[in-house]
């Protein structure tokens, strides 16, 4: 069975662009997450959606967004691109919204210039 | 609010020595706690969970010790490898707000042949 797939895996942005990044959750798993991973703040939480449902969110501003398709595949954006979000943007799946494993993907390392 | 941090930064091991990583969280709501390994370029790796109504679980080398009176999580490591270098994160979830990790800072762990 396929881990989570997370595309692409590497990008460079310049400042003000906009971003885009695809997440392929386990195959079954309804439940994807979204983190994001720097030094200086470690792995923080930015959603969960859930059969399409943004059911929870992080302590981000406005310019990160996401959404779920009907085949649980999700997508989330960052508009407007600060140095700052330079990061890595890690995706998470999980079976159903509460007490199944959380797997993660590799990952999508964005730079911003 | 919530928070789950680690004791340890970095612990240096000799190969074949057995590795103790602590963690400490303060949400005693707590449902369900989970450890990840994550190595250099790679997203965190699944290692090994514990839901709160469970003092101790077994895996292959790994054992995770769960403390709610003092709310303290471990995982010990059996005979580690050179492959065991990496960052290992605990994470805990209250479900009622799904499936939101809160991640401590990490510790990293090198091996020493």
């Amino acid at each position: 069975k396929a881990g989570v797939t997370q595309t692409p895996r590497y990008l460079i942005k310049t400042r003000g662009q906009q971003v885009t990044l695809s997440c392929s959750p386990i195959s079954g798993h309804r439940s994807v997450s979204w983190y994001q991973q720097t030094p200086g703040q470690g792995l923080q939480f930015l959603f969960e959606y859930f059969s399409e449902t943004q059911r929870n969110k992080g302590n981000f501003p406005g310019r990160f967004s996401g959404r779920q398709f009907s085949n649980s595949r999700s997508e989330m954006n960052v508009s407007t691109l600060e140095l700052g979000d330079s990061a890595l943007y890690l995706c998470a799946s999980s079976a159903d919204r509460v007490g199944n494993t959380i797997y993660f993907g590799e990952g999508s390392w964005l730079t911003v210039v | 609010g919530e928070s789950v941090g680690l004791h340890l930064p970095t612990l240096s091991v000799q190969e074949g020595d057995n590795s103790i990583i602590n963690c400490a969280y303060s949400n005693s709501a707590s449902d369900y706690f989970i450890w990840y390994k994550q190595e250099s370029g790679k997203g965190p790796q699944f290692i090994i969970d514990i839901r709160s109504n469970m003092d101790k679980r077994q895996g292959q080398r790994v054992t995770v010790l769960l403390n709610k009176t003092v709310k303290h999580l471990s995982l010990q490591i059996a005979a580690t490898q050179p492959g065991d270098s990496a960052v290992y994160f605990c994470a805990e979830i209250g479900w009622s707000a799904g499936n939101k990790l809160t991640f401590g800072g990490g510790t990293r762990v090198l091996v020493k042949p």
